[in-house]
């Protein structure tokens, strides 16, 4: 997998815009970024992904640099649910398995 | 319910047992994988299997794991003579189809504790 990194852990106030970033730089062209959050004693849930564009959904947005190097997870409105540990993934040639690092560790404060 | 289901949740057992985990993928999804996560660390790649045949099992840590997907749908991961290091929570996760190989859905986990 192209390595990622991430800070080891970051906080925000609640109802503020938490941006978790991640580096890429060894991402290929056809390889996609994942996302997902890892909630305290529950397994880990998909957030997003793209590959050029900015993406968003109904939980986050993701927003991809020019040069693919790397990306922001965009949580516009923490909550305190929202506490959990972040994972950036760049599968290699965007395949089916999914290698996860240490991820961010975000917390939301009251 | 719809989603990933993992029993059991918890399992005590002591070392040198056999220990069975069993998942149901969501319906209709051809890929499931196994993941371990050990305390603190992120989730570790086990196994991956598309419909019946395990596609890529390159992350079983040795001979005593082995996983099986008989008719394609429920998977049971089993190890055998079970030692201390074995203990962490094992994930399950499905997905619909190949095209979409990165958005899997996980279960809650099998907790698995050797004693």
């Amino acid at each position: 997998d192209a390595k990622t990194t991430q800070p080891p852990s970051m906080d925000c106030a609640e109802g503020r815009a938490a941006n978790l970033p991640c580096n890429h730089s060894t991402i290929s062209g056809n390889e996609y970024v994942y996302w997902y959050r890892q909630i305290h004693s529950q397994g880990p849930q998909y957030i997003i992904h793209g590959l050029k564009n900015n993406e968003t959904n109904e939980m986050a947005s993701l927003i991809i640099t020019e040069d693919r190097k790397s990306s922001t997870l965009i949580l516009p409105h923490a909550t305190l649910r929202d506490t959990a540990v972040y994972y950036c993934i760049v599968p290699m040639d965007s395949s089916y398995k999914l290698i996860f690092g240490s991820g961010t560790r975000l917390l939301v404060r009251p | 319910g719809a989603g990933v289901s993992q029993t059991p949740s918890n399992k005590v057992t002591e070392k040198g047992k056999y220990v069975e985990l069993r998942c149901d993928p969501i319906s209709g999804h051809t890929a499931l994988y196994w993941y371990r996560q050990s305390l603190g660390q992120g989730p570790e790649f086990l196994i991956y299997f598309q419909g019946t045949g395990a596609a890529d099992d390159s992350g079983l840590p040795n001979d005593r794991f082995f996983a099986v997907r008989p008719e394609g749908s429920v998977s049971t991961l089993k190890i055998q003579r079970t030692e201390r290091g074995d203990s962490a929570v094992y994930l399950c996760a499905s997905s619909p189809t190949y095209s979409s190989p990165g958005e899997l859905f996980f279960g809650e986990g099998s907790r698995l504790t050797v004693l």
